[in-house]
């Protein structure tokens, strides 16, 4: 099946700093990925969707100017964690789809994001 | 606005047992629903795609159906495994190719 890598797998930063997690599709193009947020023991919220030429589209109540999205290349969308503070310590997951709607999403294996 | 719930939200049951883990959706116009499985402070993994106009879909000992007029879809076990211990997620496809995940069930399996 298609792969999906994302790195860093974790890291950890002093609150102010920014971070920036890289999403790649290895064996396909993307024109779109998405980003997801996941808090401890809840469910995968969507934060916005990268798409490859434009600008990234958000989700409600999700800051764009502290997420920054570049979807620099088909396969390459990268989110920044601007000024990161603990309340932005998360796991942070992208998906790309295959084709259209009607398939399969291949998500990436996440970033655990630490703040201190 | 989609809603995705699942019931239980947790659920602990001796090994060899079969299991039934609920999803239900708000929305029906829905391309597809996943089911997915994620271990602790781990990624996803995908189990199962059921497309809109499917009914469900089997691998190995897991079977999923879809009642998509209803807005639900069901993820069966057969003889549960120690192994099977996950939290599952199912989430369905809207537009634009976007995932809405339901609230996950925690499963533990004993032995």
């Amino acid at each position: 099946g298609a792969v999906v890598s994302q790195h860093p797998s974790w890291v950890i930063c002093k609150s102010g700093t920014s971070v920036k997690i890289e999403c790649r599709s290895l064996d396909f193009q993307a024109t779109t990925m998405f980003w997801y947020r996941q808090f401890p023991k809840q469910s995968l919220m969507l934060m916005a969707t990268s798409n490859e030429g434009s600008k990234a589209t958000y989700e409600q109540g999700v800051e764009k100017d502290k997420f920054l999205i570049n979807h620099a290349s088909l396969t390459l969308s990268t989110l920044t964690v601007t000024s990161a503070h603990p309340e932005d310590s998360s796991f942070y997951i992208c998906s790309a789809p295959l084709l259209g709607p009607d398939y399969e999403q291949y998500f990436g294996p996440g970033t655990r994001l630490t703040v201190t | 606005k989609q809603e995705v719930t699942q019931i239980p939200a947790a659920l602990s049951v001796p090994e060899g047992e079969n299991l039934v883990l609920n999803c239900s959706f708000t929305d029906s116009a829905i391309y597809n629903l996943q089911w997915f499985r994620q271990d602790p402070g781990k990624g996803l993994t995908s189990l199962l795609l059921i497309q809109s106009s499917q009914r469900e879909q089997t691998s190995g000992r897991l079977n999923a159906s879809l009642d998509k007029s209803s807005g639900r879809s069901t993820l069966y076990i057969a003889a549960s495994q120690p192994g099977d211990s996950a939290t599952y997620l199912c989430a369905v496809t809207g537009t634009a190719s976007k995932l809405t995940f339901g609230t996950g069930t925690r499963l533990q399996v004993t032995l």
